[in-house]
């Protein structure tokens, strides 16, 4: 059975450092890894999305490395903003996409003004 | 462009009761599924849809039941409520089936049971 882990489960930093997120999942076939960004008693917006064969993905600020044959993924936040403040949610999908996605329980990132 | 939409936003409900959430899924998108979100965890993945079908199910009891409609809409169904039903119902959609391209989800319901 899939489990995923993410560490930090809470992080308070000052606006402008740059921070890193982690996620780790106990089995390495998966198909993709996807990360989240939830607001407050909101929805889940996609991020950014790394198939299993690639080894990053860019957008704007944020950048994610995904390392499969070790279990683990980071999404990198550079000069972070007030803005940046939610929870950040790592999914892996496996078994060919009919498994669902699993979920870990999130890091809660506040970004102090 | 519609993203995925979800009814009701919020509702409240009693013990024991059924209740019938509803989705539509992003434009393009074939393949639906649903995800129960508890307060402080991640979502958990309760089935998924495609082809009027349930294709994949999470270990959820039977009284979670739901429905894909030929214009790929869905709905999710919960009988005999119970306080612990209380949580945020995501719906996530998706194209092809594989989820290859990454999942879009809605703003969720927010279910209270009291």
């Amino acid at each position: 059975k899939q489990e995923v882990t993410q560490i930090p489960a809470a992080l308070s930093v000052p606006e402008g450092e740059n921070l890193v997120l982690n996620c780790s999942f106990t089995d390495s076939a998966i198909y993709n890894l996807q990360w989240f960004r939830q607001d407050p008693g909101k929805g889940l917006t996609s991020l950014l999305l790394i198939q299993s064969s690639q080894r990053e993905q860019t957008s704007g600020r944020l950048n994610a490395s995904l390392d499969k044959s070790s279990g683990r993924s980071t999404l990198y936040i550079a000069a972070s903003q007030p803005g940046d403040s939610a929870t950040y949610l790592c999914a892996v999908s496996s078994g060919g996409g009919a498994d669902g996605l699993t979920f870990g329980k999130g890091t809660h990132l506040i970004i102090q003004p | 462009d519609a993203g995925v939409t979800q009814s009701p936003t919020h509702l409240i409900k009693t013990r024991g009761q059924q209740v019938t959430l509803r989705c539509s899924p992003k434009s393009g998108h074939d393949t639906v599924s649903w995800y129960q979100q508890a307060l402080g965890q991640g979502p958990q993945f309760i089935f998924q849809y495609y082809e009027e079908e349930e294709r994949q199910r999470g270990n959820f009891p039977d009284r979670f039941s739901g429905h894909q409609f030929p214009n790929y809409s869905s709905e999710l169904n919960v009988n005999a409520l119970l306080l612990g039903d209380s949580a945020l119902y995501l719906c996530a959609s998706s194209w092809p089936s594989t989820g290859v391209r990454g999942y879009t989800f809605g703003s969720g319901t927010r279910l209270t049971v009291v």
